[in-house]
């Protein structure tokens, strides 16, 4: 069984540009949540998707956001880029929605560089 | 969520039982210890988690303090690669996992 896909897994961006990371859940997961690890913030919990409705969210702007298809893949867009948005962005998907279960199986994260 | 308290970071000898201690003086009563661990540069894995009583996997053992103030995560056996940051994390099912610092293990030769 194929786990949690993450695309890209690094890319360097400049200040003021978008990104768009992609997830792809463990085959009859439902659930898509996505974290952002920092060496100074460790892991921080951004936001969950179940059944292409956002169920929780984090402290973090606007300018981050997500969204999820009716495949249950997940994406989650970064617009204005700043430098502190360097991070490793992780996905996690569950069978239940988080809500429900802590059992979350994440990927191997996709490492943003923003010069 | 309920805080969560780890060492920052521990040492153990391969062959030996590791045991990871978390304090969560604070947990209510619907909420769960879970314990992840994360492996350099790889995503967090889950490992196990119990509400009071005292659980076991092919992975590890938690032990939950009867008063559910504090539990122990077991490795029976500590090998080079269970060398990683390891989470304790008290969960209400209602709501998002919360990761702290965790403790950082690690097993030497």
């Amino acid at each position: 069984k194929a786990g949690v896909t993450q695309t890209p897994r690094y890319l360097i961006k400049t200040r003021g540009q978008q990104v768009t990371l992609s997830c792809s859940p463990i085959s009859g997961h439902r659930s898509v949540s996505w974290y952002q690890q920092t060496p100074g913030q460790g892991l921080q919990f951004l936001f969950e998707y179940f059944s292409e409705t956002q169920r929780n969210k984090g402290n973090f702007p606007g300018r981050f956001s997500g969204r999820q298809f009716s495949n249950s893949r997940s994406e989650m867009n970064v617009s204005t880029l700043e430098l502190g948005d360097s991070a490793l962005y992780l996905c996690a998907s569950s069978l239940l929605s988080g809500e429900s279960t802590g059992e979350l199986f994440f990927g191997e994260g996709s490492r943003l560089t923003v010069l | 969520d309920a805080k969560t308290t780890q060492p920052p970071s521990m040492d153990c000898a391969e062959g030996r039982a590791a045991n990871l201690p978390c304090n969560h003086s604070t947990i209510s009563g619907n909420e769960y210890v879970y314990w992840y661990r994360q492996i350099h540069s790889q995503g967090p894995q889950y490992i196990i988690h119990g509400l009071k009583n005292n659980e076991t996997n092919e992975m590890a053992s938690l032990i939950i303090t009867e008063d559910r103030k504090s539990s122990t995560l077991i490795l029976p056996h500590a090998t080079l690669r269970d060398t990683a940051v390891y989470y304790c994390i008290a969960h209400n099912q209602g709501g998002k996992l919360i990761f702290g610092q965790g403790t950082e293990l690690s097993v030497k030769p």
